[in-house]
């Protein structure tokens, strides 16, 4: 099956400056990539994804991109601010051998933005 | 209502009792998930149903007992839980299983802690 791997585990950054958090996968197949906004206390929370057929997506202030070869893909987030502090998630979309579809979970990683 | 909403927020039980986790989604969906999410550990896919009918077991233990009587609603039955089975556990609806739109709403969770 699909393994994610993400990191770093923790991450603090001045406000104003920016994050990257990195993910790899296993599986070739996974097609669909999101990222989840987890702040405490909260529920998960889309806040972007990416499809294996572009290599970048850009939503204000928050980018991914992917890498199919090297099987990675990346969130960026710039000039950040207090309320990007949260848990951030990384997913792989991977088909089953029944043809059912799962998303695979990074760990997470704790963004903290220090005012 | 609007969302996924999950009922309790908090549990605590015995390892003998017998509970129930409940989730209600409002989005009209026809995909719902259980997961759970344990510290540092990535979010553990437990159980899928689609329209109302089971589609994934992740060779979760006979302790946990799902149950989906209509799409919009999704039980977890517990019982004879261990201490490891503390986590918080977070239904989930997708509009389809994530073959097209791809996006899981979730719900706030339930945490359960197990004595």
């Amino acid at each position: 099956g699909e393994n994610v791997e993400q990191h770093p585990s923790t991450l603090s950054v001045q406000e104003g400056d920016s994050a990257v958090i990195k993910c790899t996968y296993s599986d070739s197949a996974s097609n669909y990539f999101p990222w989840y906004k987890q702040e405490l206390g909260k529920r998960p929370q889309l806040i972007i994804d990416i499809r294996s057929n572009v290599g970048e997506k850009k939503d204000q202030r928050i980018a991914v991109t992917l890498n199919k070869t090297a099987k990675h893909f990346s969130l960026h987030i710039t000039e950040t601010q207090p309320e990007d502090s949260a848990v951030y998630f990384c997913a792989a979309r991977e088909i089953s051998g029944a043809g059912s579809y799962q998303l695979t979970f990074g760990k997470g990683t704790k963004l903290s933005v220090i005012p | 209502e609007t969302g996924v909403t999950q009922t309790p927020r908090h549990l605590v039980m015995g390892m003998t009792n017998k509970k129930s986790l409940k989730c209600e989604q409002h989005l009209g969906h026809n995909a719902m998930y259980w997961y759970k999410q344990s510290a540092k550990k990535p979010l553990e896919l437990m159980f899928v149903y689609n329209f109302k009918e089971q589609t994934e077991n992740n060779s979760v233990p006979s302790r946990f007992s799902p149950e989906c009587p209509n799409s919009s609603h999704l039980f977890l039955h517990l019982h004879t839980l261990q201490p490891e089975d503390s986590a918080l556990y977070l239904c989930a609806s997708s509009q389809d299983l994530l073959d097209r739109t791809g996006e899981l709403f979730f719900g706030e969770g339930s945490r359960l802690t197990v004595l």
